[in-house]
């Protein structure tokens, strides 16, 4: 059962234009939404995270969108760059009253995007 | 660089053998995860540890075991191995156990069972 997913294996954008990655999640116990940047053969980097009493959290370039009833999120890119390019792995946590079952993070299957000159 | 650091970052072994990988978390880190990414599967949970306890498993063969010490740092064995094994194994750090904490995460250790 996939809990999270990211329906665009890939996505690709022109340089300078928004990059909009987008995530579907089923479980309605995840309370805290975070994205990933990964290159090949290297461990996923933090980009940016959302609590579910937010709707909206904003970092430089990075936008990410929280849409509770719809259990959607989406990450904007404005605007891309060339540097961007890598796979984008949406992930959630939360989801029981043990605390450590909570904490861990189920992944998305990600989202390869590529930003064209 | 996020914090984490494992080693060693490659090893190749044969089918049947047993190996050891490392993680330490980032400074003030009190929870470490262990989580595999096979070539064609996401990245998978394994297991979690808080402050030097068991909190979560998840697929987790019985094969493999893990700990984490009173220093922090964390050892994840994995015994008996078979080619379906290779993978990347990536260590993660948070400062609690519960959500709402940002996990980061190492740079992997790649393993290839020949």
């Amino acid at each position: 059962d996939q809990q999270v997913k990211q329906n665009s294996p890939s996505l690709s954008v022109q340089e300078g234009r928004i990059s909009i990655l987008n995530c579907d999640y089923t479980n309605s116990m995840f309370d805290y939404f975070l994205w990933y940047k990964k290159y090949p053969a290297e461990g996923p980097t933090f980009l940016i995270s959302i609590s579910s009493i937010k709707d909206k959290n904003e970092d430089g370039r990075f936008t990410v969108f929280l849409n509770k009833s719809a259990k959607h999120l989406s990450l904007h890119i404005v605007p891309s760059q060339p540097g961007d390019s890598a796979v984008y792995f949406c992930a959630a946590s939360g989801g029981g009253r043990d605390t450590g079952t909570a904490s861990k993070l189920t992944f998305g299957t990600g989202t390869r995007l590529q930003v064209t000159l | 660089d996020s914090g984490v650091t494992q080693t060693p970052k490659h090893l190749i072994t044969a089918t049947g053998q047993r190996v050891t990988l490392r993680c330490s978390p980032r400074s003030g880190d009190l929870s470490v995860y262990w989580y595999q990414q096979s070539l064609d599967q996401g990245l998978q949970f394994l297991i979690h540890y808080y402050n030097g306890e068991e909190r979560a498993k998840g697929n987790i063969l019985e094969r493999f075991s893990a700990q984490q010490f009173p220093d922090l740092h964390s050892e994840l064995n994995l015994s008996s191995l078979e080619l379906g094994d290779s993978a990347l194994y990536f260590c993660a750090s948070s400062l609690g156990p519960t959500s709402g904490n940002t996990i980061y995460f190492g740079e992997g250790s790649w393993l290839t069972v020949v």
